[in-house]
């Protein structure tokens, strides 16, 4: 059972350009998280996601950030005109159901906008 | 809102010897989930260890384990003859045992082993 693959590793982006991270949960999770991480800080909640709906996006900045869970295939962290201040790594976790089941993380995306 | 704090950002210690972790946190809830993460230089994020509120038995995973002071709301992470490879930050966690999705984590403490 393959873990949470997260693509690509590294993303380097142009001010402007469009970012797009993509998260595969483990075989049998239905939920999905994203999760924000400056240097040399903690995680920061971003969005929860199950397949085809948004739960809660409490996290994520209102402008030029948006998530997907579709029913087949990855979720999707989109970041439309990025900026400096987006330079950051992305970690995806994924759940199944249950209330006190364990988040598994992916290895993280590192977005670096240039 | 929960909170999680860390307040050593960074802590060395002897290879063997032991280190203890600290990590409070605030939350007015009763029933809710701890864990602690390690992540190493290859970013991944590793759970060490989890502790369900509801138990007063202390969790354990073979070198490391937990004081979970409740009342207090402490969860500090002991880490017993302490190997090389244990390098790396190591983040306090708190879930929400009502709202799935509120995970918070704590801002980290960089974990140095000497040899």
């Amino acid at each position: 059972n393959a873990g949470v693959m997260q693509n690509p590793r590294h993303l380097v982006r142009r001010r402007g350009q469009e970012a797009r991270l993509r998260c595969s949960p483990m075989k049998g999770h239905s939920h999905v998280y994203w999760y924000r991480q400056l240097p040399e800080e903690g995680l920061k909640f971003m969005v929860y996601l199950q397949k085809e709906n948004i739960i809660d996006e409490s996290g994520m900045p209102k402008e030029r950030f948006s998530a997907e869970f579709p029913k087949e295939g990855p979720s999707i962290l989109r970041i439309q005109q990025v900026v400096r201040g987006d330079s950051a790594a992305y970690f995806c976790a994924s759940s199944r159901t249950e209330v006190n089941a364990e988040a598994f993380f992916g290895q993280g995306t590192r977005l670096t906008v240039v | 809102a929960q909170t999680v704090t860390q307040s050593q950002p960074e802590m060395s210690v002897q290879e063997a010897e032991t280190v203890t972790l600290s990590c409070t946190y605030d939350t007015s809830e009763s029933d809710y989930y701890l864990f602690w993460y390690k992540q190493p230089p290859s970013r991944q994020m590793i759970l060490v260890i989890r502790q369900e509120a509801y138990k007063q038995q202390n969790a354990t995973e073979n070198r490391f384990s937990v004081n979970f002071q409740k009342a207090a709301k402490s969860f500090s992470l002991k880490i017993s003859d302490s190997q090389l490879g244990d390098a790396a930050m190591y983040f306090c966690a708190y879930r929400s045992s009502y709202n799935n999705n509120d995970m918070r984590f704590g801002a980290g403490t960089r974990l140095t082993v000497k040899p």
